[in-house]
């Protein structure tokens, strides 16, 4: 009953390095997302993928990327970090795009320094 | 730009008596509304949805009701227990986006 599943929880990095976080989901979702939620401003979508072999930006793109490697995995790259990028990230899966609710994975909390 | 606003971003709330958190939008286009809730180090939880053709939907001790004309929409808790002691977020849907307000406080005080 894992749900989604996001590594790893924790993470500090320097800047200018580079990192993947990973996201694994077992409910056969069609859709992933990846948000980051910073004090005082919600959850914005960074990136998406609306069925397995696509994906699309969200609202706050800039420095990131992402794979869909398969129907259960969606990855999210940080090239090279900045302090900007500090956040917690998390994963989220539904079944389709439009109208369903979005399941959330535990976060991973990234400081970049 | 602030699709979605949930102002008053705390409230403490005595256990057994009625929580109301509010949430205004401005994009038109919306038509299904969430709730989703929020413990510390964990990711949020849907709670209700309601779609745009309804104006109240109702799920055990949560209802929320939608005012489109005012475009507005509230999430009601009775009775209030101290579970319920969270953060509240509220999105809408349209043109195939979701938008997430920055979310509202809620302690129950047992």
């Amino acid at each position: 009953n894992a749900g989604v599943t996001q590594t790893p929880k924790f993470q500090v990095l320097k800047t200018g390095q580079s990192m993947t976080l990973q996201c694994a989901q077992d409910m056969n979702h069609n859709s992933m997302y990846w948000y980051r939620q910073d004090p005082g401003m919600g959850l914005r979508l960074i990136y998406y993928s609306a069925s397995e072999g696509t994906t699309d930006k969200g609202e706050v793109p800039n420095g990131y990327n992402v794979s869909r490697l398969n129907k259960r995995e969606f990855s999210l790259r940080l090239e090279s970090a900045a302090p900007s990028q500090t956040s917690v990230y998390f994963c989220a899966s539904s079944q389709d795009r439009v109208q369903t609710p979005l399941h959330f994975g535990n976060g991973t909390r990234l400081t970049v320094t | 730009d602030q699709q979605v606003k949930q102002n008053s971003p705390s409230l403490s709330v005595q256990e057994g008596r009625i929580s109301i958190l509010n949430c205004d939008y401005t994009n038109s286009m919306f038509d299904y509304f969430l709730w989703y809730k929020k413990y510390p180090a964990e990711g949020p939880t849907f709670l209700i949805s309601i779609s745009s053709i309804k104006d109240k939907n109702e799920d055990g001790r949560f209802t929320v009701f939608l005012n489109k004309s005012a475009k507005h929409l509230s999430l009601h808790i009775v009775p209030s227990q101290p579970g319920d002691s969270a953060v509240y977020f509220c999105a809408g849907y349209g043109n195939n986006r979701l938008a997430f307000g920055k979310g509202n406080q809620v302690v129950v005080i047992p």
